[in-house]
């Protein structure tokens, strides 16, 4: 077991295009959630899957953003038509129950 | 929902010195509190964690929390600190989904 996996760990992007993150979960968690950090802030939630239903998006997520996790296992968080604003840090987190295990993140700058 | 707060923004402090980071929380439910730390181009790894029992948390590298549910409060010490604990700290609280702190940057100084 090595943790939560996120790829890319870096993604520069032109705005108007679209970007998709990976995260592989530890094996056993049934719960993965993924939250955004802008610079200074503390991290946001954006949503949260209990194996592979959606259970919960947060306002945060427009229309421009879609999270999948297909079989329960990785998850996938697709932003189209980014904008400047997206730039952020997008953090995955895995869990069993209460408490968290986070990724590294994969830093996005939209240029 | 619950929410937290972190009073300092930033904690200079020397080496070897002791170090108090202060979390206020408000809840009407079950309390789940927890500190993570963040360093540069990193993610958060988790410091320590309070679910119920005993108000006095140990956590990894040497820190610990005390739960007050009287003042809300969870505040996170350690009492002797080294440069390799610079790095930016995150309160935070809830049970599924965590609502953060905005962070309390500590810069330990030689």
């Amino acid at each position: 077991d090595t943790g939560v996996s996120q790829d890319p760990r870096h993604k520069i992007t032109k705005r108007g295009q679209n970007v998709t993150f990976r995260c592989d979960p530890i094996s056993e968690h049934n719960r993965l959630y993924w939250y955004r950090q802008t610079l200074g802030q503390g991290p946001e939630f954006l949503t949260y899957f209990q194996n592979e239903a959606q259970l919960e998006k947060s306002r945060l997520l427009s229309d421009r953003f879609s999270a999948e996790r297909p079989k329960g296992s990785f998850s996938t968080l697709e932003i189209q038509r980014t904008e400047q604003g997206d730039s952020a840090m997008y953090l995955c987190a895995s869990s069993p129950d209460i408490g968290y295990t986070f990724g590294s993140g994969t830093r996005l700058t939209v240029v | 929902a619950q929410s937290v707060t972190q009073l300092d923004s930033q904690v200079p402090v020397f080496e070897e010195a002791p170090v108090e980071l202060r979390c206020n929380y408000s809840s009407s439910v079950s309390v789940y509190l927890f500190w993570y730390v963040q360093y540069p181009n990193q993610g958060l790894q988790l410091l320590l964690k309070y679910l119920s029992g005993s108000t006095l948390v140990k956590g990894i590298n040497g820190f610990e929390a005390e739960f007050n549910k009287s003042q809300t409060s969870f505040h996170l010490r350690k009492p002797s600190v080294h440069i390799s604990d610079t790095a930016e700290y995150f309160c935070a609280g809830g049970d599924y989904k965590l609502s953060f702190g905005a962070g309390t940057t500590v810069t330990v100084r030689a």
